[in-house]
């Protein structure tokens, strides 16, 4: 089966600095490659996702790349914010409707 | 997105009594919703899927007896911890997916065993 590996596990930031987050994963048949913010006490919101005929998306301060050939996908924050701060998750997945393989998270301090 | 609402949001209960989580898709009709369990500090893991108007997929290591899905709508999936122990205690998530892969998450029942 799948097997997502994310690295860091913890990640401290100053505000304004940039984050970055870095997921590998095993099944070359995965193609889509979401990125959940989980807070604490609540359920993983989704902030962004790629699939796998794209290299990179961009959502304002949030971007993900995907690098198909190695298996790796990364999550980038830009100029981040003490509200940033939170559990990040990264999955993947195969075809529509197959549940999500998810990595260990990483919890991103980001101090004023 | 999705809505997904989840009752109750936090419960408490006693050793060797059952609980029932309701999952409910507000603005979507799920066919497959899926559950899943996260322990503090720890990622989440798929339980199982459910499936609307026939049974659920449990994955493996999770006890189909122990923890009973009924997927009765399309909008509607129950989760009922069966004799519920202590180290059952956990944060159980589910989810469903609209439409293009992306899967929306509920805001989760905090389950405490005593």
């Amino acid at each position: 089966g799948e097997n997502v590996e994310q690295h860091p596990s913890t990640l401290s930031v100053q505000e304004g600095d940039s984050a970055v987050i870095k997921c590998t994963y095993s099944d070359s048949a995965s193609n889509y490659f979401p990125w959940y913010k989980q807070e604490l006490g609540k359920g993983p919101q989704l902030i962004i996702d790629i699939r796998s005929n794209v290299g990179e998306k961009k959502d304002q301060r949030i971007a993900v790349t995907l690098n198909k050939t190695a298996k790796h996908f990364s999550l980038h924050i830009t100029e981040t914010q003490p509200e940033d701060s939170a559990v990040y998750f990264c999955a993947a997945s195969k075809n529509s409707g197959y549940a999500l393989n998810f990595g260990k998270g990483t919890s991103l301090l980001v101090t004023p | 997105g999705a809505v997904v609402s989840q009752h109750p949001s936090w419960v408490i209960c006693k050793s060797g009594t059952s609980v029932k989580i309701e999952c409910r898709s507000l603005d979507f009709q799920a066919t497959t919703m899926f559950w899943y369990r996260q322990f503090p500090k720890q990622s989440l893991m798929l339980m199982a899927t459910s499936n609307e108007g026939s049974k659920a997929t449990y994955e493996q290591g999770v006890e189909k007896d122990k923890f009973l899905i009924n997927h009765a709508s399309l909008t509607l999936s129950t989760l009922t911890v069966t004799s519920a122990h202590p180290e059952d205690s956990s944060f159980y998530i589910c989810s469903l997916i609209p439409h293009n892969n992306e899967q929306f998450f509920g805001p989760g029942t905090r389950l405490t065993v005593l």
